[in-house]
């Protein structure tokens, strides 16, 4: 059974920089998988920020961007603002079917 | 503005059925593949199927295949999860997304609508 992993938890303060990661159990993802990006707030529906590992969708804040670093997809906040502080998913395409990783919960502190 | 309201959801015993609903307004529905994706109650996101803009290519997650089955009317601009042999483990928030495949991505949510197996 394919697993897509994310780290359950990461800290950061405000005006700095983080880095999430969405690592395959089956090997490096690539732009193959076409790694999307969710932000979900408490209470609310989660909203879209990358598609196909980079691509920004027209609402999403210029300081997120999507890469693949090291064999994984990653989402990378530069000047973190408080609003920022959510839980995010990354989502992986495995031919028609699609993957969700398990979340990454952002403080900001 | 691209519009995407669920209903159906309830309360319905382990092994009862239920039906979602999925309206579309504000684009092209027609044009669009559509996916339903779940949330369990202080969990994660669970993709559970998708349908094509013409119906000819459905796929299911394993947690559901053959117990659920989507469906649309692109007439109606409407998408279905015919939801049948339920279970507690299918307690979730059930949201209707667009989804514009492997290239675009998911992009536009719902507000989802709650489903809840109980005796």
């Amino acid at each position: 059974q394919t697993v897509v992993t994310q780290e359950p938890s990461l800290t950061v303060s405000p005006g700095g920089t983080v880095t999430l990661t969405c690592a395959s159990s089956t090997g490096a993802v690539t732009s193959g998988y076409y790694p999307n990006w969710f932000q979900q707030k408490p209470g609310q529906a989660p909203r879209a920020l990358i598609y196909s590992t980079s691509n920004k969708h027209s609402w999403t804040p210029a300081r997120f961007s999507g890469s693949l670093l090291g064999g994984k997809a990653a989402l990378t906040l530069s000047g973190v603002q408080p609003e920022d502080e959510a839980e995010y998913y990354c989502l992986l395409y495995y031919g028609g079917a699609r993957l969700f990783g398990g979340g990454t919960k952002l403080t900001v502190l | 503005q691209v519009h995407l309201v669920e209903s159906g959801g309830g309360l319905v015993k382990p092994g009862g059925s239920l039906r979602l609903s999925c309206a579309a307004s504000g684009f092209t529905f027609s044009d669009y593949y559509m996916s339903w994706i779940r949330q369990a109650p202080g969990k994660g996101l669970e993709w559970v199927s998708y349908i094509s803009s013409s119906s000819s290519d459905i796929k299911y997650a394993d947690s559901v295949r053959g117990r659920f089955t989507i469906s649309r009317d692109n007439a109606k601009n409407s998408l279905y999860l015919q939801m049948n042999s339920l279970r507690a483990e299918d307690t979730a928030v059930y949201y209707c997304v667009r989804d514009l495949g492997s290239g675009g991505g998911i992009d536009v949510w719902g507000q989802g609508t709650t489903v809840t197996v109980s005796s």
